[in-house]
């Protein structure tokens, strides 16, 4: 089946370090999934952060970028300078593109995010 | 923001007792989607509609699960006598079509704990 690996976190870092979150897939039926870069905010539910759906490509939103590179698999989610508002938990997750499919969505186990001050 | 209403937020039950919630879809979302995160946050998927068919679900909800997305009212899905291991976070997301090609929109979950 397929399958999601991510970073375990915590993952805990200083206010403007930069960061990189690991993200490895295995789509076993799936030639090119769809990628996706979900969040959890402190009390909220999960919102899409980014998404690729084209091999080679790379997504942005909120200063994060994640580049889909079909040769490795990955989709590591990187920021240049995070900030406390971005402490969250941070789930990679894998989708099947055809149209004749169901389309649920495969997720990693997420990774929490603390940023201090 | 998804706009997918989940109710209730906090469902506390006991074992072999019914357990529901309720989910309300984006609107102009056809296709519902039930997942279920367990405590070492692990995501199932259960089952999911278009409209009011059911397109897809797993063996575990073909036997204690129940859902419906009536036309016109929230869509649901019911544990017919909850087990302890049932008790995780379930979270219903829409989109506006089947197939894979679309992004699918989250509501905050309903957390079920069932002792």
């Amino acid at each position: 089946g397929d399958s999601v690996t991510q970073t375990e976190g915590p993952v805990t870092v200083s206010e403007s370090e930069s960061l990189i979150i690991n993200c490895t897939y295995s789509a076993t039926s799936i030639a090119y999934p769809n990628l996706f870069w979900y969040v959890r905010y402190p009390g909220e539910g999960l919102q899409l952060l980014l998404k690729v759906i084209t091999a080679g490509q790379k997504g942005s939103s909120r200063g994060f970028e994640a580049t889909y590179n079909k040769e490795t698999t990955s989709f590591h989610l990187q920021k240049a300078s995070v900030q406390e508002s971005d402490s969250a938990v941070y789930y990679c997750a894998l989708g099947d593109p055809g149209t004749q499919v169901v389309g649920q969505l495969t997720f990693g186990r997420g990774t929490r995010l603390q940023v201090y001050a | 923001n998804s706009k997918v209403i989940q109710t209730p937020r906090y469902l506390v039950k006991g074992q072999g007792q019914k357990a529901k919630m309720r989910c309300i879809p984006e609107k102009g979302h056809p296709v519902v989607f039930w997942y279920q995160q367990n405590k070492n946050n692990e995501f199932k998927f259960l089952i999911n509609f278009q409209n009011q068919e059911v397109l897809q679900q797993i063996d575990m909800t073909e036997k204690r699960f129940s859902a419906e997305c009536p036309s016109n009212s929230p869509c649901s899905l019911e544990i017919q006598s909850s087990e302890a291991g049932d008790s995780a976070l379930y979270l219903c997301a829409s989109s506006r079509r089947a197939g894979g090609q679309d992004t699918q929109y989250f509501g905050p979950g309903t957390r079920l704990l069932v002792l």
